[in-house]
């Protein structure tokens, strides 16, 4: 079957660093999204990863590893307004997205 | 402002009645698709149309249907309502065959079903 993992909460402080895991086990793969969802709003996009290796916008980076099924997004100098669930979803050979529960991400002051 | 509308925002519903849930994107996508989103649970395909006049099913079909009469619509219908689909639903839509491509969500609408 088809499996995205991601943690379920993490906690960090305002002004630090945090690195949010994905792993995926996929019928295929055509690339990796991950997107943002504040509370009771609709999810945004956020990167895109088809490629090995680090791509950065901003103070948001995401990494991939496609021969371990790894991804991470990683967020900098954390702001109060990040406090969201980040989810990650894996397109698969029929193109459609398979998408992880998502990790709750709470930003302290 | 471009991007895709759902309606209602919100609805409470009796148990065995119907109810179409709409979904209008301006964007001129050709797929589309309908989620729900359940706490602790991934967002889960229902129904999904990669072009109009197509449709198929996702992971968690049953109970629903969906109809794609053109590009910019693609309504929902609950047949008859059962508690279990009580949740969020989303619509979205994105640029069919381009892997790239992410999908644009509504602002969902919020079913309960008493």
């Amino acid at each position: 079957g088809q499996n995205i993992d991601q943690p379920t909460e993490m906690t960090a402080t305002e002004g630090a660093i945090v690195q949010i895991n994905c792993t995926y086990q996929t019928s295929g793969f055509n690339g990796l999204f991950w997107y943002q969802q504040h509370a009771g709003e609709a999810p945004t996009f956020l990167s895109y990863n088809v490629l090995d290796g680090l791509e950065e916008k901003g103070r948001f980076s995401s990494f991939l590893s496609r021969s371990k099924g790894y991804s991470y997004l990683l967020l900098k100098e954390l702001q109060m307004k990040d406090s969201a669930s980040y989810l990650c979803a894996v397109r698969d050979s029929n193109y459609q997205l398979i998408w992880g529960a998502g990790t709750k991400l709470i930003i302290k002051p | 402002t471009a991007g895709i509308t759902q309606a209602p925002t919100s609805q409470i519903l009796a148990a065995g009645r119907s109810m179409t849930l709409r979904c209008t994107q301006d964007m001129r996508h050709n797929a589309m698709y309908w989620y729900r989103q359940d706490l602790g649970l991934g967002l889960r395909l229902i129904h999904y149309s990669n072009t109009a006049g197509t449709t198929g099913k996702g992971e968690v079909p049953d109970g629903y249907s969906v109809s794609r009469a053109n590009t910019d619509d693609f309504p929902l219908t609950l047949a008859s309502a059962v508690p279990s689909q009580t949740s969020v639903y989303f619509c979205a839509s994105s640029e069919w065959g381009q892997a790239d491509q992410p999908q644009h969500f509504g602002d969902g609408t919020r079913l309960s079903i008493l």
